[in-house]
């Protein structure tokens, strides 16, 4: 079966612009999780999705949302870009709700890049 | 509050064994994993430790001490394929799943 598919794989954008991240699960998969990856950070959460609902959320700030579509297709959104949000940007899906509480497959990321 | 200790780097020599520590603090305890990541790729699953012991696969062994906060991941018979970055992840309160991240151990291994 397919994969976890992220679209973009590259992006670059501008200091206030705003981006906008999509993530196919694999197929059946409910648990869509997104997770910013920089050198200096590592691997941070930023928030998980399971039936349409926000179930978790990591510290970040408001400008970083998301939203996930009854395909369970989810699309992460992030408002007035800074340079610091450059990074590569994970997602995971997972059958159940729990972030990496199950065995999670991770999508390829897209780089995004703040210029 | 919630904290996750590995090391940065190791480098060992093809068909050696290694082992990553990782030492953690969560608000609660709901699991550990090990996650191997190759550079420019996504994460991928290694383990899953949830109650104390050894879990083998393969070539890789993961172990778990929920006591001592502590866990390792044993790699063997080194291969060069196996130079990556290994993430130590804990997973914290039982309600909302909360998540520590270690920063990765960046092993190389040399012929």
């Amino acid at each position: 079966k397919a994969g976890v598919t992220q679209t973009p794989r590259y992006l670059i954008k501008t200091r206030g612009q705003q981006v906008t991240l999509s993530c196919s699960p694999i197929s059946g998969h409910r648990s869509v999780s997104w997770y910013q990856q920089t050198p200096g950070q590592g691997l941070q959460f930023l928030f998980e999705y399971f039936s349409e609902t926000q179930r978790n959320k990591g510290n970040f700030p408001g400008r970083f949302s998301g939203r996930q579509f009854s395909n369970s297709r989810s699309e992460m959104n992030v408002s007035t870009l800074e340079l610091g949000d450059s990074a590569l940007y994970l997602c995971a899906s997972s059958q159940r709700q729990g972030a990496l509480n199950t065995e999670a497959f991770f999508g390829q990321g897209t780089r995004l890049t703040v210029v | 509050g919630q904290n996750i200790d590995q090391p940065t780097e190791m480098t060992a020599t093809e068909g050696a064994i290694v082992q990553i520590n990782c030492t953690y603090q969560t608000s609660g305890f709901n699991g550990l994993f090990w996650y191997q990541q190759h550079a420019g790729e996504a994460p991928t699953f290694l383990s899953y430790n949830v109650l104390d012991g050894l879990e083998e696969k393969g070539r890789f062994s993961s172990f778990l001490s929920r006591s001592k906060g502590y866990s390792y991941l044993l790699l063997k018979e080194l291969q060069m394929k196996d130079s990556a970055s290994y993430l130590c992840v804990a997973v914290g309160e039982s309600n909302d799943y909360k998540l520590s991240f270690g920063a990765g151990t960046t092993v190389t291994v040399r012929a």
